[in-house]
């Protein structure tokens, strides 16, 4: 039963480039969440899709912004990177209305140049 | 609004000492609670949760947390630490329904065992 994949596992671009980050979701599962790990701190989330529509959005610019595929996968678009932008992207998997806790991802390392 | 508080950036252990890392918590409604561990170049894995009932959760690997809504704490204790715990540890709330909720995040906690 393979997990929550990302790819891909490093990245880097410069400033003012663009990135597409994927996540597959663990087998079964239907919602896919998007957290931002900084060096030397804890996962901050950006947003969550559920049947291939944003239900809900963390405090993140729109620069960010995603896509959920009909077979639950789903992207991570940033636009106009900034050296902010340098973090671990975790991609989290659930199943709506299961009341189960959420699955993540190994992460994708971006580093902006 | 949630937040989550970790105290503790990092704690240093002797191998087989005991150690508590220190959770606290701040919410305007019920939560769930969560503590998850990090090794390095890794994601997140789910390490015990507390969602009713018994107060006091245990983990597959001898972790335990124990939930004490009066001091909205949820401190992860292990007897006997072992070099293998070395992680980051990170302690997580969401309003009930959590699996269709954000999880909130506190900075973590970064536990070194000394052999």
């Amino acid at each position: 039963d393979a997990g929550v994949t990302q790819s891909p596992t490093h990245l880097i671009k410069t400033r003012g480039q663009q990135v597409t980050l994927r996540c597959s979701p663990k087998s079964g599962h239907d919602t896919v969440s998007w957290y931002q790990q900084a060096l030397g701190q804890g996962p901050q989330f950006i947003f969550q899709y559920y049947e291939e529509e944003e239900r809900q959005r963390g405090n993140f610019p729109d620069r960010f912004s995603g896509h959920q595929f009909p077979n639950y996968s789903s992207e991570l678009n940033v636009n106009a990177l900034l050296l902010g932008d340098s973090a671990l992207y975790l991609c989290a998997s659930s199943l709506e209305g299961s009341n189960q806790p959420q699955h993540f991802g190994d992460g994708t390392r971006l580093s902006i140049l | 609004a949630q937040s989550v508080t970790q105290l503790d950036s990092q704690v240093p252990v002797f191998e087989e000492a005991p150690v508590e890392l220190r959770c606290n918590y701040s919410s305007s409604v019920s939560v769930y609670l969560f503590w998850y561990v990090q090794y390095p170049n890794q994601g997140l894995q789910l390490l015990l949760k507390y969602l009713s009932g018994s107060t006091l959760v245990e983990s597959i690997n001898g972790f335990e947390a124990e939930f004490n809504k009066s001091q909205t704490s949820f401190h992860l204790r292990k007897p006997s630490v072992h070099i293998s715990d070395t992680a980051e540890y990170f302690c997580a709330v969401t309003p009930p329904n959590f699996g269709n909720e954000k999880l909130t995040f506190g900075t973590g906690t970064r536990l070194t065992i000394i052999p």
